[in-house]
C-alpha cells in the first residue's frame, strides 16, 4: 500500500522567511495530493492541492510542486506570519476509486515575530 | 452555515464502558469517514462510508463499529474492545468517495479513558 513521508517534524522560522515541507510517496498509481494546515484542537483544512497532470500550483503565498519521477511534492509558504502557525500535513491518493488518503505524519511550522 | 457537526467535543469514557461519537453533515456528501489522530502521527482511517446502508473498514477498524441510516449522519462506536482508545477523533466528508474529490474535516472529537 501507499506510505507518505514528511519532513521535517517541527520548523521554526522568523517572520517574513519561507518554509517548505517535504512528503514523498511510494505508490506511483498516486495522482492526487492535498496539504491540509490543522490548528490546535481543530479539524484539518486543505489549504492547496496538486493533480499529476501539472507540476506546480500557486495560490497567493502558498505553491505545491510535484516530481513524479522521484515521488516528492513539496509545500512552500512564503512571507509567513504568525497565523501561519499550525500542524500541516500532506496526504496521497489515487483519482480512481475509493478516495482513500494516506497522511505523512506532519510538520509543526512555527512563525516567530 | 454548510458544514460538519462533530459531538460531543471532550468525552471521557471508564474502562469497559462503550461510547459514541457523533457526526452530521449538511454538505449532502455521499461519502463519510472517521479517522482517528494520535500524537505524532498522520492521521488512520478507521471507517467509511461511500453510501447510505453500505460502510467498509478502513485501516484500524479493530474495536469500532459505524452505521449510516441516513446520508448526513455517521455516528461512531468506540466499544471496550479498542484497547487504546484514547484519542482525537474526526469525522469527514467528501461529495463522492471517489479519488480526487475534496475530503472536508469537521472539529473533532476528544475520546479520554478514566
Amino acid at each position: 500500500g501507499e506510505n507518505v513521508e514528511q519532513h521535517p517534524s517541527t520548523l521554526s522560522v522568523q517572520e517574513g522567511d519561507s518554509a517548505v515541507i517535504k512528503c514523498t510517496y511510494s505508490d506511483s498509481a498516486s495522482n492526487y495530493f492535498p496539504w491540509y494546515k490543522q490548528e490546535l484542537g481543530k479539524g484539518p483544512q486543505l489549504i492547496i492541492d496538486i493533480r499529476s497532470n501539472v507540476g506546480e500550483k500557486k495560490d497567493q503565498r502558498i505553491a505545491v510542486t510535484l516530481n513524479k519521477t522521484a515521488k516528492h511534492f513539496s509545500l512552500h509558504i512564503t512571507e509567513t506570519q504568525p497565523e501561519d502557525s499550525a500542524v500541516y500535513f500532506c496526504a496521497a491518493s489515487k483519482q480512481t476509486g475509493f478516495q482513500k488518503l494516506v497522511f505523512g505524519t506532519g510538520t509543526r511550522l512555527l512563525v516567530s515575530p | 452555515d454548510g458544514g460538519i457537526t462533530q459531538s460531543p467535543k471532550y468525552l471521557f469514557r471508564k474502562e469497559g464502558q462503550n461510547v459514541t461519537l457523533s457526526c452530521e453533515q449538511n454538505l449532502n456528501h455521499d461519502a463519510m469517514y472517521w479517522y482517528r489522530q494520535d500524537p505524532g502521527q498522520g492521521l488512520r482511517l478507521i471507517y467509511y462510508s461511500q453510501i447510505v446502508n453500505d460502510f467498509q473498514k478502513g485501516d484500524i477498524a479493530e474495536g469500532y463499529s459505524v452505521s449510516r441510516e441516513k446520508k448526513e449522519s455517521f455516528p461512531l462506536t468506540v466499544t471496550s474492545a479498542q484497547k487504546n482508545p484514547t484519542a482525537f477523533y474526526l469525522c469527514a466528508s467528501s461529495l463522492q468517495g471517489a479519488g480526487g474529490n475534496t475530503i472536508y474535516f469537521g472539529e473533532g472529537s476528544w475520546l479520554t479513558v478514566v
